[in-house]
């Protein structure tokens, strides 16, 4: 079974610095796919970055980017020029094997500080 | 092109009762995924429906079920409802194709109270 874990429950980043959160994942899946998505008070679930597992290129997103390595199944989300919009959960996904659905991570509050 | 829509927003019920919530994915999308999102559990993966049909299903009882109509519209039902049945209802859709596989859009979510 797919596990994904995110070990930091809450952090704390200046307007217009740098954070990254992480995510680690286990998985016998081949091909795979893993997401960033972020849940401001709104509630809203907003897609920010994905990364297929095939793809070498770690991808980017604007300000987004991420930090792939397969081999040692880690998967964690820079943020560059924090913005006080950036606050929000955060939360790492996996998809992949037979079924259509996302295994979740528990989250990553992020509060950025003016 | 409009987003995932669901309707209503925010429900309030009292237990034994049954609930009703509904989902529009985006247009030509055709699968449309169910989580429920509780502070206690995380996001839980409840369903997939596909073409009408439900392809996955999580580790919820019976009293959670749903359906697809011809038009991808879904509904999700819940039966004699419980406390612990309080929870954001969100659904998801995505293309489903072999190029963008699992890559899924969330509606806003329905905030269910259970009294």
């Amino acid at each position: 079974a797919q596990t994904v874990t995110q070990s930091q429950p809450e952090m704390s980043v200046q307007e217009a610095e740098t954070v990254t959160l992480s995510c680690t994942y286990d998985t016998s899946e081949n091909n795979y796919y893993l997401f960033w998505y972020k849940q401001p008070p709104s509630r809203q679930m907003i897609l920010v970055i994905r990364q297929e597992a095939y793809k070498q290129q770690n991808a980017t997103e604007n300000r987004f980017s991420v930090n792939f390595q397969k081999a040692a199944k880690s998967f964690s989300l820079k943020i560059s020029d924090s913005q006080l919009g950036d606050t929000a959960m955060y939360f790492c996904a996996f998809g992949g094997g037979a079924t259509n659905k996302l295994i979740f991570g528990t989250g990553t509050l992020l509060a950025v500080q003016p | 092109k409009a987003g995932v829509t669901q309707t209503p927003r925010y429900l309030i019920k009292t237990r034994g009762q049954q609930v009703t919530l509904s989902c529009s994915p985006i247009s030509g999308h055709r699968s449309v995924s169910w989580y429920q999102q509780t502070p206690g559990q995380g996001l839980q993966f409840l369903f997939e429906y596909f073409s009408e049909t439900q392809r996955n299903k999580g580790n919820f009882p019976g009293r959670f079920s749903g359906r697809q109509f011809s038009n991808s519209r879904s509904e999700m039902n819940v039966s004699t409802l419980e406390l612990g049945d309080s929870a954001l209802y969100l659904c998801a859709s995505s293309l489903k194709r072999a190029t963008d596989l699992y890559t899924q859009y969330f509606g806003p979510g329905t905030r269910l109270t259970v009294l």
